[in-house]
C-alpha cells in the first residue's frame, strides 16, 4: 500500500475521446507529478503541479493536461486520445518532507483503439 | 541534459547468485539517484535513493548501490538474488537543485530468476 491511489485502474477508450484519470493521496504532499509509461519502456514526465500550479512540462502536446486540487487530488486530461496514448498512466508525490524521489500510485492502464 | 543508460534489457541469474544490474548516468552536476522497482501491473517501488554523503547506499530487500562520480554510474547489486526479486528495476536521475524535480527514467532492465 502506497498511499497514492489511482483510478480508474483500467479504462478503454475510443480513437479521438478524452479521458480524466485521477490521482488522491492519504498524506498531504504539495508536489504531483504525471507519468506515462508505454509498454516495454520506462516511464517519461508529462508535467508537473506544486500547489495546484504547473511547474515543469516534459516534452507532451497541449492535449495533455492537468489539475491539482487543495485536498491533494489531481487529475491528468487527455483530449483527442490517439493510438499511441495507450500506456500505463503514473502519478507521483512528492512532500516537503521527502529530501527527494517520490511516492508512486499503481497507475492507470489506458488503451486507446 | 540528463540522461540515463541501463545496459542489458535483460538479465538473467540463478537464485542464490549475484545480482548487478548496471546504470551510467549523463549530468553536468552530480544529480540524485535512484532505483525504482516495478513488478507485474504495479507502480513503482523506491529501492534506494543516493542524494548526498555517503556513496554506498542500502536499501530495501537486500539491494545496494553505489555512487561512483568518475564513472558516473550507480550500478545496483544484492549479493544473493531470491525468485521474488524477479521484476523489472528502473535506474532514474532527477536534478540536484531546482523546482522542478522531474524524475529521468532509464529503459529498465528486467530481471529473471531462474530456480
Amino acid at each position: 500500500e502506497t498511499g497514492v491511489t489511482q483510478s480508474p485502474t483500467h479504462l478503454i477508450k475510443t480513437r479521438g475521446q478524452q479521458v480524466t484519470l485521477r490521482c488522491s493521496s492519504q498524506s498531504g504532499h504539495n508536489t504531483v507529478s504525471w507519468y506515462q509509461q508505454a509498454l516495454g519502456q520506462g516511464p517519461q514526465f508529462i508535467f508537473q503541479y506544486y500547489r495546484e500550479e504547473e511547474n515543469g512540462r516534459g516534452n507532451f502536446p497541449p492535449r495533455f493536461s492537468g489539475l491539482q486540487f487543495p485536498n491533494y487530488s489531481s487529475e491528468l486530461n487527455v483530449n483527442a486520445l490517439e493510438l499511441d496514448d495507450s500506456a500505463l498512466y503514473l502519478c507521483a508525490i512528492k512532500t516537503e518532507l521527502q529530501e527527494a524521489g517520490y511516492t508512486f500510485g499503481s497507475g492507470t492502464r489506458l488503451t486507446v483503439v | 541534459a540528463q540522461s540515463v543508460t541501463q545496459l542489458g534489457s535483460h538479465v538473467s541469474v540463478s537464485e542464490g547468485a549475484l545480482v548487478l544490474l548496471r546504470c551510467n548516468y549523463s549530468s553536468s552536476v552530480p544529480p540524485y539517484l535512484f532505483w525504482y522497482v516495478q513488478y507485474p501491473n504495479q507502480g513503482l517501488q523506491l529501492l534506494l535513493k543516493y542524494t548526498t554523503g555517503a556513496t554506498l547506499v542500502k536499501g530495501i530487500n537486500g539491494f545496494e548501490a553505489e555512487f561512483k562520480k568518475s564513472e558516473t554510474s550507480f550500478h545496483l547489486t544484492k549479493p544473493s538474488a531470491h525468485m521474488s526479486d524477479a521484476a523489472e528495476y528502473f535506474c532514474a536521475v532527477s536534478p540536484l537543485k531546482g523546482s522542478s524535480y522531474k524524475l529521468i527514467f532509464g529503459s529498465g532492465t528486467r530481471l529473471l530468476v531462474r530456480p
